[in-house]
């Protein structure tokens, strides 16, 4: 089955600079890949996605890349702020099981004031 | 809003007690799914629903059971708990179509003693 590798699984930066936690998957037929976003004591809910025809995804101060290649993908987030603070998974699934997602371990990202 | 609740919300239970936790959703989403939520191990998929009549397995079943009562309704049983269930539950949502966000209940904290 499908394998999701995520890292770092905890990330420190300071107010402004910018984040990037890092994903790979091991299933090549893998063509939707979403982050959740988990704030303290909070359900996980959807900040970005990207599907696999295409390769960079912005939405303000987030963006995600996808190399299919290489199978990894990337969340960036610039400009960080106190209330970005919180885990950040990934996750990939494929048509064949659709809905069905393997999430990475999650990365405690830490913004520091 | 339409939106993903669980109840209970927090539960204490004993060694060898049969606990359910229940999901409900106002969504109108075909496909329901059981996580459990472990520090540092990400969301690991117990069960899920594509409708009614449809009940699969996840990565890690074993000592669950899950059961579709209808669409808007999808309950998790431990059906003799044990202390290693101790886990944060969450349920989702998602249409039909395959590659789509999922919605995530608040989450039901279990402590097994």
């Amino acid at each position: 089955g499908e394998n999701v590798e995520q890292h770092p699984s905890t990330l420190s930066v300071q107010e402004g600079d910018s984040a990037v936690i890092k994903c790979t998957y091991s299933d090549s037929a893998s063509n939707y890949f979403p982050w959740y976003k988990q704030e303290l004591g909070k359900r996980p809910q959807l900040i970005i996605d990207i599907r696999s025809n295409v390769g960079e995804k912005k939405d303000q101060r987030i963006a995600v890349t996808l190399n299919k290649t290489a199978k990894h993908f990337s969340l960036h987030i610039t400009e960080t702020q106190p209330e970005d603070s919180a885990v950040y998974f990934c996750a990939a699934s494929k048509n064949t099981n659709a809905g069905k997602s393997t999430f990475g371990d999650g990365t405690t990202l830490t913004v520091k004031p | 809003d339409a939106d993903v609740t669980q109840t209970p919300r927090n539960r204490i239970t004993k060694t060898g007690k049969r606990i359910m936790l229940e999901c409900s959703q106002t969504k109108g989403h075909d496909r329901m799914y059981w996580y459990r939520q472990d520090p540092g191990l990400g969301l690991r998929l117990i069960y899920y629903s594509f409708d009614v009549k449809d009940i699969n397995k996840g990565e890690i079943s074993d000592g669950y059971s899950v059961s579709r009562q209808a669409q808007a309704k999808f309950s998790l049983s431990l059906e003799s708990a044990i202390p290693n269930q101790t886990a944060l539950y969450f349920c989702a949502t998602s249409e039909t179509g395959g590659l789509d966000e999922q919605f995530f209940g608040p989450g039901t904290r279990l402590t097994v003693l």
